[in-house]
């Protein structure tokens, strides 16, 4: 089955404590995104990745870092989380050209 | 700046076409018109997408004006299952308008019985 994978789906930490997002897809798309959604606020672009070793910032990629060392994977780091990125956080992917296949969302408070 | 604009909400009756506009008046050539929807907070699905012609899946249909600086997606006989967020795009197939993708704040779909 085609799909997009979150790790965790929910997750509840503390200021400063260093975490990653794990996103992983089956299709062998080279394109991979990330997004958070905020109340009132829609779905911004923290980063993308148009293949192996290539990514770019999106609309707010302050506080998080990504990689994409294989095409399947594209986990987000968050070095030291603070309270404003408490979020619902989705993972998307796609070929080149074509629909976004989007991950179930991961849930993440920061205390 | 948005590449799109859509109503932040609307209503729609049970059993009856749901229309949805989007304005897209800066769109270039080689950009598609895609849909979204988000049910809750789950991941947004993929509904359908166009770049001149009208298109239709089993999902919806998909109206592009002449100029393509517009579109209204129809859902035919909206259920109660189809109240949520819809979401319009475009997306390019080389460049910029490709990668960074700005989904915006949708609109609110209810559907009402």
């Amino acid at each position: 089955e085609a799909q997009v994978t979150q790790n965790p789906r929910y997750l509840i930490t503390v200021t400063g404590k260093k975490l990653t997002v794990t996103c992983s897809q089956n299709m062998n798309h080279e394109y991979m995104s990330w997004y958070r959604q905020d109340p009132g606020l829609g779905l911004r672009q923290i980063y993308y990745s148009m293949n192996v070793e290539v990514t770019d910032k999106g609309d707010v990629p302050e506080g998080y870092k990504v990689s994409r060392k294989e095409k399947r994977n594209f986990p987000l780091i968050l070095e030291s989380p603070s309270p404003n990125q408490t979020s619902l956080y989705f993972c998307a992917s796609s070929n080149i050209i074509g629909e976004l296949f989007f991950g179930e969302g991961s849930r993440l408070t920061v205390l | 700046d948005a590449k799109t604009t859509q109503p932040t909400s609307m209503d729609c009756a049970e059993g009856r076409a749901a229309n949805l506009p989007c304005n897209h008046s800066t769109i270039s050539g080689n950009e598609y018109v895609y849909w979204y929807r988000q049910i809750h907070s789950q991941g947004p699905q993929y509904i359908i997408h166009g770049l001149k012609n009208n298109e239709t899946n089993e999902m919806a249909s998909l109206i592009i004006t002449e100029d393509r600086k517009s579109s209204t997606l129809i859902l035919p006989h909206a259920t109660l299952r189809d109240t949520a967020v819809y979401y319009c795009i475009v997306r390019g197939n080389s460049g910029g308008s490709n990668y960074k993708l700005t989904f915006g704040k949708g609109t609110l779909l209810t559907v009402n019985p």
